[in-house]
């Protein structure tokens, strides 16, 4: 069984600092993780994945994500946060011979305030 | 590239009848998934194809839910009868089966039973 965790059901920011939206996975097998974001009455739009490779991950709109494997972690992360950042994160893991059917987390809402 | 295509866009309804929701994948990907979102359960999957065959259905709330996929480029959700609580927003995603690639997201589908 595969499943993720994202422990924040809401991350606060101010503009111009860093962020971090915190993931954590299960899985057997070697993981293929992704983030996703949605933003208002919209669907889900492809950030960026870790398939092997270069534990860092940069994606789109500026933002990168760390794989972790000892402690089974894909924490999403920018290094200056917009208030346009704002908006639904997911974070969804498949595995190595499961098919390309993702599990996803619940959900982290992002708020960048002024 | 039109990207995944569902519709209607918004559907409102009264409880008992029948409700369609359909999608084309995007030209090429031969695996598509159907998810619901509320705000109470989060996203969920609810069945996915592999070359027109439901792969696992797993995620199907009850007999009221059924979906089909007669060709590569149309998959249907069907509810019948409906109900309130299957008010939700219905996602449709396609991919390349046995890639690496992400799912891409249609924009979704607004279903609210009265």
């Amino acid at each position: 069984a595969q499943s993720v965790a994202q422990p924040e059901d809401q991350v606060n920011v101010a503009e111009g600092n860093p962020l971090t939206v915190k993931c954590t996975y299960s899985v057997s097998g070697n993981p293929y993780l992704f983030w996703y974001v949605q933003y208002p009455n919209r669907g889900l739009q492809f950030l960026l994945k870790y398939i092997t490779g270069d534990n860092l991950v940069k994606g789109s709109y500026g933002f990168e994500a760390e794989f972790n494997k000892s402690q089974t972690s894909f924490h999403l992360k920018k290094p200056s946060a917009l208030v346009s950042d704002s908006a639904l994160y997911f974070c969804a893991v498949r595995y190595t011979g499961g098919g390309n059917k993702l599990t996803f987390g619940t959900g982290t809402q992002l708020k960048v305030e002024l | 590239d039109a990207g995944v295509i569902q519709s209607p866009r918004h559907e409102v309804t009264e409880m008992g009848q029948e409700v369609t929701l359909r999608c084309k994948p995007i030209s090429g990907h031969n695996s598509l998934f159907w998810y619901r979102q509320t705000m109470m359960r989060g996203l969920e999957l609810l069945i996915y194809f592999n070359n027109n065959v439901p792969i696992d259905d797993s995620g199907m709330p009850e007999d009221r839910f059924s979906a089909k996929m007669p060709n590569a480029s149309f998959s249907t959700l069907k509810i019948q009868p409906s109900e309130p609580r299957d008010s939700a927003v219905y996602f449709c995603a396609s991919t390349l089966a046995g890639s690496t690639d992400t799912q891409y997201f249609g924009p979704g589908t607004r279903l609210t039973v009265l």
